[in-house]
């Protein structure tokens, strides 16, 4: 069966631009989670969907948002891009039990 | 604040040899615990779970141990081969947040040499 597929795989935009980044989970799964990758600090959670409505949230400014849709794809939106907002973005969805998620390949952003 | 810590950015290990990556964490709510593999350019790999019920789960080369007083917990992956070239992350999570929040390590990258 299909993986979990992000677009665009890599983006470059200008400081103070926005973003938008897809992700389609696979096909039953309802739950779809963003993480932002950085050499530094790793993975970071970002947010948590579940058909439809967002269940949990990270620690990130409320320039980063997201959204999910009835067929379960996810799309992430960041506004007023940063420098620091560069980064690999990556979506992960998941049936729901035992935790074990399965990821896209990501979506490189790089603010310059 | 690191719940889950790595605290090694950077393992070597000879081929055919045993890779040992540790991982602490402080939140004693944390009951299952993962390993995800990742090459550049592609997604975390889902590797192996633990439960905390148990203190060892094996499969194929790879191992985990949990030591749950201690809040540790290590892949071994045994024998070592050059495709275990990667970075290796360990995540937890809690009861409460089985389904949609788990919080990662910052990696460990291994590198397998010849």
């Amino acid at each position: 069966k299909a993986g979990v597929t992000q677009t665009p795989r890599y983006l470059i935009k200008t400081r103070g631009q926005q973003v938008t980044l897809s992700c389609s989970p696979i096909s039953g799964h309802r739950s779809v989670s963003w993480y932002q990758q950085t050499p530094g600090q790793g993975l970071q959670f970002l947010f948590e969907y579940f058909s439809e409505t967002q269940r949990n949230k990270g620690n990130f400014p409320g320039r980063f948002s997201g959204r999910q849709f009835s067929n379960s794809r996810s799309e992430m939106n960041v506004s007023t891009l940063e420098l620091g907002d560069s980064a690999l973005y990556l979506c992960a969805s998941s049936l729901g039990v035992g935790g074990s998620y399965t990821f896209g390949s990501g979506t490189r952003l790089t603010v310059v | 604040d690191q719940q889950v810590k790595q605290n090694s950015p950077s393992l070597s290990v000879q081929e055919g040899r045993i890779s040992i990556l540790n991982c602490d964490y402080t939140n004693s709510m944390f009951d299952y615990f993962l390993w995800y593999k990742k090459y550049p350019a592609e997604g975390p790999t889902f590797l192996i779970s633990i439960s905390s019920i148990k203190d060892k789960n094996e499969d194929g080369r790879f191992t985990v141990f949990l030591n749950k007083s201690a809040k540790h917990l290590s892949l071994h992956i045994v024998p070592s081969q050059p495709g275990d070239s990667a970075v290796y992350f360990c995540a937890a999570s809690t009861p409460e947040n089985r389904d949609d929040k788990i919080i990662f390590g910052k990696g460990t990258r291994l590198h397998i040499l010849p």
